[in-house]
């Protein structure tokens, strides 16, 4: 069975800080990790990553995949209050028939204090 | 910009009742999820359809059902409610099987 961890479970931090959310995986057939912010209510895709070692950026937000380690970080630099959210990380199987089931963690909720 | 709606933004209903939740994607997408979200447990695939008239099981497919008659539209389907069906049941888009997928503004079901 396909597995995602993600760490920590809360974070709070400071605006201006930078933090770190790590996601984990046990996946048969990897093809791509993807990480999502929710806010109150759907979550909205930030980030598919496919290739080891390849950083993707949008704007304070960063990740990179090790797919060696079996292990991907996500990176928001300079924090914000509107960044005050639930980041989910989740894995996508090679399509073996109809469509690709996504796997996600729990997630990990972030708060950014003034 | 891609657009998943939902029927509902808040439901409620009594135990035993039919509840209809229905999904609507306009970007022409092939594929389209049901998932259910609780505290601790996270996203768990309810259904999937990879075409129209299509639907293959999720990871907890029991006490619900799925139809897609056609292709930007898709329901799901609790034939009788239970108070362990309360929780917040997101709608999600790809356009192909290995792209991202897009996600409605979800539906929070209280059974009472």
């Amino acid at each position: 069975e396909d597995k995602v961890v993600q760490s920590p479970l809360s974070l709070v931090v400071h605006e201006g800080d930078t933090v770190t959310l790590n996601c984990s995986y046990e996946v048969t057939n990897f093809r791509s990790l993807l990480w999502y912010k929710q806010e109150k209510k759907a979550p909205t895709f930030l980030f598919m990553l496919t290739s080891s070692g390849i950083e993707k950026k949008s704007g304070r937000l960063s990740s990179i995949l090790d797919k060696k380690e079996l292990f991907s970080i996500l990176n928001i630099t300079a924090t914000q209050t509107g960044d005050s959210a639930i980041y989910l990380c989740a894995v996508l199987p090679i399509n073996t028939g109809t469509a690709s089931k996504l796997t996600f963690g729990t997630g990990t909720r972030l708060q950014v204090t003034l | 910009d891609v657009k998943v709606t939902q029927s509902s933004r808040y439901l409620v209903k009594r135990t035993g009742e039919k509840v209809f939740l229905e999904c609507v994607q306009d970007m022409d997408h092939e594929n389209m999820f049901w998932y259910r979200q609780d505290p601790g447990l996270g996203l768990r695939l309810i259904y999937f359809s990879y075409d129209v008239k299509m639907k293959e099981k999720g990871d907890i497919p029991e006490g619900y059902s799925v139809s897609r008659e056609k292709k930007e539209r898709f329901s799901l389907i609790l034939e009788s409610a239970s108070t362990n069906q309360t929780s917040m049941y997101l709608c999600a888009s790809s356009l192909r099987p290995h792209y991202e997928q897009y996600f409605g503004p979800g539906t929070r079901l209280t059974v009472t």
